[in-house]
């Protein structure tokens, strides 16, 4: 699987936009970007995914550069709720089979 | 709430024993995946299977087991049990096998080994 790279944590305040960076520069043509979450004490949970273009959902958003080597989800106004550790993840379909690689996630601090 | 229950929530027994851990996915979902969350290892893809059918093995130990049955419940079967295997272990579900499906995960079962 194509590796990700993510910083291990970052800080935001309450009410603010949240900038989480994902490198994936092994990214190939039909690897999607999935990114998933995981709040404490409970099992991962999806957030959004991607191809090629920028995707909206009513959780947040996902910008992909032009060469698809890096992504960047977006919490538009970060509150307690949010506080987790975001997992950005290449999903590519592996012979019949498709499997999450989770990495180590970047933990998001939200403070007041 | 993902729609995926896993039971039990808490086990705890001792090295050597077996135990069984119970997954339904989601009503319509096929596709069943077991992960297992340790502190050292992090979360981890052990197997996969999907309309009855196992479709992929991660880091899987022989002493470790699955399937899915008619209902498309799945159980993970872990025998001859050690300390290291204390963790969580989550189920997923997803409609089918796709790279674009959404899995969604149920709230886990923590196992205990003393």
């Amino acid at each position: 699987d194509a590796k990700t790279t993510q910083p291990n944590s970052m800080e935001s305040n309450e009410e603010e936009p949240v900038h989480l960076p994902c490198n994936h520069s092994t990214i190939s043509g039909t690897d999607y970007i999935h990114w998933y979450r995981q709040l404490p004490s409970q099992g991962p949970e999806y957030v959004i995914h991607g191809l090629t273009s920028n995707v909206n959902n009513r959780m947040a958003s996902l910008a992909i550069a032009e060469d698809r080597k890096s992504s960047t989800l977006i919490l538009h106004r970060a509150t307690l709720r949010d506080a987790a550790v975001y997992y950005c993840i290449l999903r590519a379909l592996t012979g019949t089979a498709s499997k999450l690689t989770f990495g180590t996630g970047t933990r998001l601090q939200v403070t007041l | 709430d993902s729609g995926v229950t896993q039971t039990p929530k808490h086990l705890i027994t001792a090295t050597g024993q077996r135990v069984t851990l119970r997954c339904s996915p989601r009503s319509g979902d096929l596709s069943v995946y077991w992960y297992q969350q340790s502190l050292d290892q992090g979360l981890q893809f052990l197997i996969q299977y999907y309309n009855g059918e196992e479709r992929a093995k991660g880091n899987i130990l022989e002493r470790f087991s699955a399937q899915q049955f008619p209902d498309l419940h799945s159980e993970l079967n872990l025998s001859s049990l050690e300390l290291g295997d204390s963790a969580l272990y989550f189920c997923a579900s997803s409609v089918t096998n796709g790279a674009a499906d959404t899995q969604y995960f149920g709230p886990g079962t923590r196992l205990t080994v003393l």
